[in-house]
């Protein structure tokens, strides 16, 4: 069956610009989850959908936001992109929210210059 | 403030040699502890999830233990293969906290 699907792989962007980034979770999976990882400070948290609402959300600024679609699919927004924005991006599917054992996505890797 | 501590930061084995990869953590309230392996280029994939003190899991070569206040995932005979890096996240409440990783490279 069809994985985690993140569009695109690789992005890059001047400051100031906005992006959006795309994921397919596995067919059937209703839960997204983002995460952003760095060198520096591993995987961190940005925010989990489940029905098309926004469920939980990690400490990030308010120029990252997200949403789900009605086929579960989901999108996440960056705007006015700084230089530290630049990371790997990764989407995670699951059945239901609460069931950690994601499947993860390859991820999209921003840079922003 | 939940915490998950990884060590070494790196290690490099030679085939066949086993060792430990170490995840200590600082949370109130386990509700689970996960192990995942990332290669490069690639998003995380799941290994194995513990829920209470003295529990184990195995998994070919890998098996990950869980105390009160660390996990280990242990790696018997391991091969090239087995080289990724591996992560280890808590649950307290409704998120994952992750750790920084260890990178494992297994040279032939």
């Amino acid at each position: 069956k069809a994985g985690v699907t993140q569009t695109p792989r690789y992005l890059i962007k001047t400051r100031g610009q906005q992006v959006t980034l795309s994921c397919s979770p596995i067919s059937g999976h209703r839960s997204v989850s983002w995460y952003q990882q760095t060198p520096g400070q591993g995987l961190q948290f940005l925010f989990e959908y489940f029905s098309e609402t926004q469920r939980n959300k990690g400490n990030f600024p308010g120029r990252f936001s997200g949403r789900q679609f009605s086929n579960s699919r989901s999108e996440m927004n960056v705007s006015t992109l700084e230089l530290g924005d630049s990371a790997l991006y990764l989407c995670a599917s699951s059945l239901i929210p609460g069931d950690y054992g994601y499947t993860f996505g390859s991820g999209t890797r921003l840079t922003v210059v | 403030e939940d915490q998950v501590t990884q060590s070494p930061e790196a290690l490099r084995l030679q085939e066949g040699e086993s060792s430990s990869l170490n995840c200590s953590y600082t949370v109130s309230g386990l509700r689970g502890l996960f192990w995942y392996r990332q290669d490069p280029g690639k998003g995380p994939e799941f290994l194995f999830t513990l829920y209470s003190a003295g529990e184990e899991k195995e998994k070919e070569r890998l098996k990950a233990t869980l105390t009160k206040k660390e996990s280990f995932l242990h790696i018997t005979a391991p091969k090239p293969e087995d080289s990724a890096t591996y992560l280890c996240a808590v649950q307290a409440d409704s998120t994952l906290t992750f750790g920084k990783g260890t990178m494992l490279l297994v040279s032939p």
